[in-house]
This record gives C-alpha cells, sequence and structure tokens, in this order.
C-alpha cells in the first residue's frame, strides 16, 4: 500500500523569506512524487514531478523538490516566497505498477507581505 | 488545447435527487480518473476509467455511485439519492497513457457537490 503523510497542515513565512513544504512517502520499490497546487476553488495544477535521475527536481514557479531515499522525503522548497504562493500545497505518490494517486492531507501556505 | 473540462462547477442538490458530474479529458488522452476531496482532506481515488471500460472502481462507494466513459463524449460520475456526506468537490483527471513512465495527470477544475 502507498501513502503520503504531510506533517504541517500550515506553513506560514513572510515574502521573500524561504518556503518549505514537507512531505514524506511509503511506498513498495521506486516512487513516482508529485506536487500539485490548488487556489481557492480551482482545480489542482501540476508543480513538479519525481520519476528518476537527478534528485533535485525544478518545478513551475521557481518551486523545486528534493527526492531523499533514505529518508523517504520529497519536500517542496522555494528560496524566495510570494504572497501570490498563497495556496493549499499537495504531495502525492504513485506506485510505478499502479496509476492510483495517493495524496496527503495538504499544506495550507500563507506568504505575508 | 484546451485542459481537462468538468461541468458543472457547481451543484446543488437535495436529499434523495441524482447528481450527474462530467468530465471531458484533455484531447488525446484516453484514461480518465475520478478523485473526491472531502472538506478537510486530500483527494481520494474513486475510480479508473479507459474508453467503454472500467478498470478500477475500487475507491467507489457500493451503492448509488456509478461512472461510465462511453465512446463518444465525457465521462460521467452518478450519484443516485444523493445524502449529505456526498457533498465534496470531485475532480476528474486525465492522462496520456500508461506506457510512459511517469505520465502525470492532469487536473480539471473540479465540481462542488452540495447537498441540502
Amino acid at each position: 500500500a502507498q501513502s503520503v503523510a504531510q506533517p504541517e497542515d500550515q506553513v506560514n513565512v513572510a515574502e521573500g523569506n524561504p518556503l518549505t513544504v514537507k512531505c514524506t512517502y511509503s511506498v513498495s520499490g521506486n516512487p513516482y512524487l508529485f506536487w500539485y497546487v490548488q487556489y481557492p476553488n480551482r482545480g489542482l495544477q501540476f508543480l513538479l514531478k519525481y520519476i528518476t535521475g537527478d534528485n533535485l527536481v525544478k518545478g513551475s514557479y521557481g518551486f523545486e523538490a528534493e527526492f531523499n531515499k533514505s529518508q523517504t522525503s520529497f519536500h517542496l522548497k522555494k528560496p524566495s516566497a510570494l504572497v501570490s504562493d498563497s495556496a493549499l500545497y499537495f504531495c502525492a505518490v504513485r506506485d510505478p505498477n499502479d496509476y492510483k494517486l495517493s495524496f496527503g492531507a495538504g499544506t495550507t501556505v500563507t506568504v505575508r507581505a | 488545447n484546451a485542459g481537462v473540462m468538468q461541468n458543472p462547477r457547481h451543484l446543488v442538490r437535495r436529499r434523495g435527487q441524482e447528481a450527474r458530474l462530467r468530465c471531458s479529458p484533455m484531447k488525446g488522452h484516453s484514461h480518465v480518473y475520478w478523485y473526491r476531496q472531502l472538506p478537510e482532506e486530500g483527494l481520494k481515488f474513486m475510480v479508473y476509467l479507459q474508453k467503454e471500460n472500467i478498470i478500477d472502481e475500487s475507491g467507489m462507494p457500493k451503492e448509488r455511485f456509478s461512472a461510465e466513459f462511453p465512446k463518444e463524449g465525457p465521462s460521467i460520475l452518478r450519484i443516485q439519492q444523493v445524502v449529505r456526506g456526498d457533498s465534496a468537490a470531485y475532480f476528474c483527471a486525465s492522462s496520456l497513457d500508461l506506457g510512459g513512465r511517469g505520465n502525470e495527470q492532469f487536473f480539471g477544475p473540479g465540481t462542488r457537490l452540495t447537498v441540502l
């Protein structure tokens, strides 16, 4: 069985400061990992994915994520947060032999001006 | 290239009525997935369909819920005799195929169902 944990319900940062949203996963074999962002009353937008290769993955809007196999983590990062980054962020995992995405409960990010 | 389309965006039903949610996948995508997002929770897988076939409905409630993806037209998620607990956001996603590695699923804007 596959699962994802996002240990923080909320993350609050000041604009211009680094932003980190944590994610740990559990899956048999090598995972496919994804980050999505959801703005109020909107659908999920794909940010980035890790399939294989370089552990540091760069995605949309200046976000990046680092895959750490030993810690089974895939934390989302942005060096300098913007107020417009305020949204709900979901980490998701998929077993390579499966098609179902398993989502974490989400982390609400608030960036204050 | 239009993204995944869902309609209606908002749907209000009274208890006992039927709800029909529609999803048109991205052009060229033949794999459709439905997920449900309950308040304060992440998305939960419901069903995976290809054209005219239900591949996996393990996440669907056993009663009142059904899904189809006909040869022509959108995928439909149907909820009969809705109850208040069905109130949620229902998201549809599509992907190109499963042959390639790590094909991401592209999500529609969702249908927010409110049962009065």
